[in-house]
């Protein structure tokens, strides 16, 4: 069963501080993995698409990683500020349609505190 | 910011009445897509468009319908609205292709039945 994990569940962080989220994954076939940003009551915002030959990919403060062996993916955020506050959701594609369906992790929720 | 809406943001309605949720996209995109999202859950695909009269249910079994008339209009009707149907309803919309197409999400909208 295709599916997507994230951990922790929810994280509490101060302001300028680093944190680094995990997503593993079971999706097959892998065709791409996203992280997404999402603020309560809004739609989910893309912040990285890495597809299977990149393994790191930036975006400002955010840096997501992939390691398609271990079907593993990070998302570190450097130097918090108040507005990360929010839920990053990890999404993996698969290549087997042609809709290139999209697995979503549940998120972490993370509250940058001042 | 992507171009696509959402209409209403909040509705609070009855049991038994019938609703529309409104999607739009300026973007000329031709797959559509509507996800159901819980709180603290995964978005679930419950339907999905590749273009102009073409409609497929997703993976999540739903009591709604859509509709696909026009390229960027994608609307969702619950016949008889009921206290389950309470959630977040999300529309996306992306281009077609083989590449790896991001999928824009509008701002959502929170449906409560009473």
């Amino acid at each position: 069963k295709n599916q997507v994990e994230q951990s922790p569940q929810s994280l509490i962080i101060l302001e300028g501080k680093n944190c680094t989220l995990q997503c593993n994954y079971t999706v097959s076939p892998f065709s791409n993995l996203r992280w997404y940003k999402q603020d309560t009551g809004r739609g989910p915002v893309s912040l990285t698409i890495m597809t299977f030959s990149e393994n790191t990919k930036s975006n400002g403060r955010y840096t997501a990683t992939l390691d398609a062996d271990t079907k593993q993916s990070s998302l570190h955020i450097t130097a918090s500020q108040l507005s990360d506050s929010a839920s990053y959701i990890c999404v993996v594609s698969d290549r087997g349609s042609t809709l290139g369906r999209l697995y979503f992790g549940r998120g972490t929720q993370l509250t940058v505190w001042p | 910011e992507a171009d696509i809406y959402q209409t209403p943001r909040y509705l609070v309605i009855g049991t038994g009445k019938k609703i529309t949720l409104e999607c739009s996209q300026t973007m000329g995109h031709d797959k559509m897509y509507w996800y159901q999202q819980d709180p603290g859950m995964e978005l679930h695909l419950i339907h999905y468009s590749y273009g102009v009269n073409s409609t497929e249910k997703g993976d999540l079994s739903s009591e709604s319908t859509v509709s696909r008339i026009r390229t960027e209009h994608f609307p969702l009707t619950l016949e008889s609205a009921r206290p389950s149907h309470t959630s977040q309803y999300l529309c996306a919309s992306s281009e077609s292709g083989t590449g790896t197409y991001e999928q824009y999400f509008g701002p959502g909208t929170r449906l409560t039945v009473t």
